[in-house]
């Protein structure tokens, strides 16, 4: 069965510094995506950033950019130039193409004025 | 409407009690998702429409729990004889397409 796991459930960030929050997830396909999503303490979650397994080139959106090692089944999340709008939680998610997503636990990300 | 909403935002019920909670997803979203989020914990996947037909209700705890979408747009999840372990934030999600879901400020149900 595929698994995500996070295993910082918080983390915290001085303002415009850099961040990294981390997932391993396992599986047994071979295409598969895999996503990192924010949840401010609205609750509205939205997408941060994508990264299809096929690509070897790490996804990048602005500041937030992936590691992503296939191999170990890795796939961490870089926050540069952190802002206080940056806090919320984050959860990494995995989908192998169906509709059924599966989401980690979840990283409380404080960001220090 | 922008983005996916769902109503009510905050629902008490009674122990016992029947609880309908309502998604309305982006228009032409063919896919709709529903998912329950216990305190501190991701969202764990209830079931999945398609337009109107639901292909997986795999997720749904128990027989207690029906979820709908009748026209392939505005999706109902009910919950009969509300039990304390219930209550959650009770999430939705449409995706238009590739992979990007939108999600929905979540409704929060508290059973006493």
């Amino acid at each position: 069965a595929q698994t995500v796991t996070q295993s910082q459930p918080e983390m915290s960030v001085q303002e415009a510094e850099t961040v990294t929050l981390s997932c391993t997830y396992d599986t047994s396909e071979s295409d598969y995506y895999l996503f990192w999503y924010k949840q401010p303490p609205s609750r509205q979650m939205i997408l941060v950033i994508r990264q299809e397994a096929y690509k070897q080139q790490n996804a990048t959106e602005n500041r937030f950019s992936v590691n992503f090692q296939k191999a170990a089944k890795s796939f961490s999340l870089k926050i540069s130039d952190s802002q206080l709008g940056d806090a919320a939680m984050y959860f990494c998610a995995y989908t192998s193409g169906t509709y059924k997503y599966i989401f980690g636990t979840g990283t409380r990300l404080k960001v220090l004025a | 409407g922008a983005g996916v909403s769902q109503s009510p935002r905050y629902k008490v019920a009674k122990r016992g009690q029947d609880v309908a909670l309502r998604c309305d997803p982006i228009s032409g979203h063919v896919s709709l998702f529903w998912y329950q989020q216990a305190l501190g914990q991701g969202p764990e996947f209830l079931t999945y429409f398609q337009n109107e037909a639901q292909l997986d209700k795999s997720g749904l705890p128990s027989d207690r729990f029906f979820a709908e979408r009748p026209e392939g747009s505005v999706s109902t999840l009910k919950i009969q004889r509300t039990q304390q372990e219930d209550s959650a934030v009770y999430l939705c999600a449409s995706e238009g397409g590739y992979y990007e879901q939108y999600f929905g400020p979540g409704t929060r149900l508290t059973v006493t």
